[in-house]
C-alpha cells in the first residue's frame, strides 16, 4: 500500500510568489494534517483536517496560508504571496481518529520549500 | 495551554549506556502520547506511543513512561546503539489537537 504522497519534494521561488503544495493521504484516513517544520525543530500544526472538515486551523497565517481538502481526501496547501520566512519543510500526514482520540500519524516525504 | 516542553535539545550517549528524554504538556484533554524518531533528511515515524489508562508500555529497548497526575511522559532508549542517533519528538493528541515537542537530538557515540 502506498503511504502519504507529497508533491514537489523540493520548491525554490523568489519572494512574493505563489507555491502550492499537494498531498495524497493513505486510503480509508479520514483526518489530515499539514505541519511546517523549520530546520532543527519540531513540527508545527498549520491545519487538521476530519474529512473535508478543516477542525483546527487556528495556527495558520490565513492572510497568506489558504488550504483545502475536496472530496475528502486530497488536500493542497498554498502560499500567496510568499515570503523569506516561510522558507521551511512543509510535511504532510494522515490518520484515523476514532471520535475520542487519534493514533498513529503518516507522514510524507515532506515539500522542502526555499524563498529567495 | 497546548504545547509540550521536551529536554533535552541534545544528548549524547556511549554506546550501550542508556538514554531518558522527557516531555511536559499542559492540556489536561490530552489521552495519546506518541514519540517520533526523524532520521536526518526523512520523515518522522513512529516508534512507541501511550494512551492515558496505561502508566508505562515496553517494547524490546524502548520503554515509555507516563504520569498523567503530573503531565509527563518520557522516553527510555536502553543498550543504545549507533543505529539509534537521530532526532527524537515527543507529541500528544487529544480531540482535536496533535501538538509535537522540539525535538532531542540523540548521538550514540561508538
Amino acid at each position: 500500500e502506498a503511504g502519504v504522497v507529497q508533491s514537489p519534494r523540493y520548491k525554490i521561488i523568489e519572494k512574493k510568489q505563489p507555491v502550492a503544495f499537494w498531498c495524497n493521504p493513505i486510503s480509508g484516513h479520514n483526518t489530515l494534517y499539514w505541519y511546517r517544520q523549520n530546520l532543527g525543530q519540531g513540527p508545527e500544526l498549520l491545519i487538521r483536517y476530519e474529512n473535508e472538515e478543516a477542525v483546527d486551523d487556528s495556527q495558520l497565517p490565513k492572510d497568506r496560508f489558504s488550504a483545502e481538502r475536496l472530496k475528502g481526501v486530497d488536500s493542497t496547501l498554498k502560499i500567496q504571496p510568499a515570503e523569506l520566512g516561510d522558507s521551511a519543510v512543509y510535511l504532510c500526514a494522515s490518520g484515523e481518529y476514532s471520535g475520542s482520540s487519534t493514533g498513529e500519524l503518516f507522514f510524507g516525504e515532506g515539500s522542502r520549500l526555499t524563498v529567495l | 495551554g497546548e504545547n509540550v516542553e521536551q529536554h533535552p535539545s541534545t544528548l549524547s550517549v556511549q554506546e550501550g549506556d542508556s538514554a531518558v528524554i522527557k516531555c511536559t504538556y499542559s492540556d489536561s484533554a490530552s489521552n495519546y502520547f506518541p514519540w517520533y524518531k526523524q532520521e536526518l533528511g526523512k520523515r518522522p515515524q513512529l516508534i512507541i506511543d501511550i494512551r492515558s489508562n496505561v502508566g508505562e508500555k515496553k517494547d524490546q529497548r524502548i520503554a515509555v513512561t507516563l504520569n498523567k497526575t503530573a503531565k509527563h511522559f518520557s522516553l527510555h532508549i536502553t543498550e543504545t546503539q549507533p543505529e539509534d542517533s537521530a532526532v527524537y519528538f515527543c507529541a500528544h493528541s487529544g480531540t482535536y489537537k496533535y501538538i509535537f515537542g522540539t525535538g532531542t537530538r540523540l548521538k550514540v557515540l561508538a
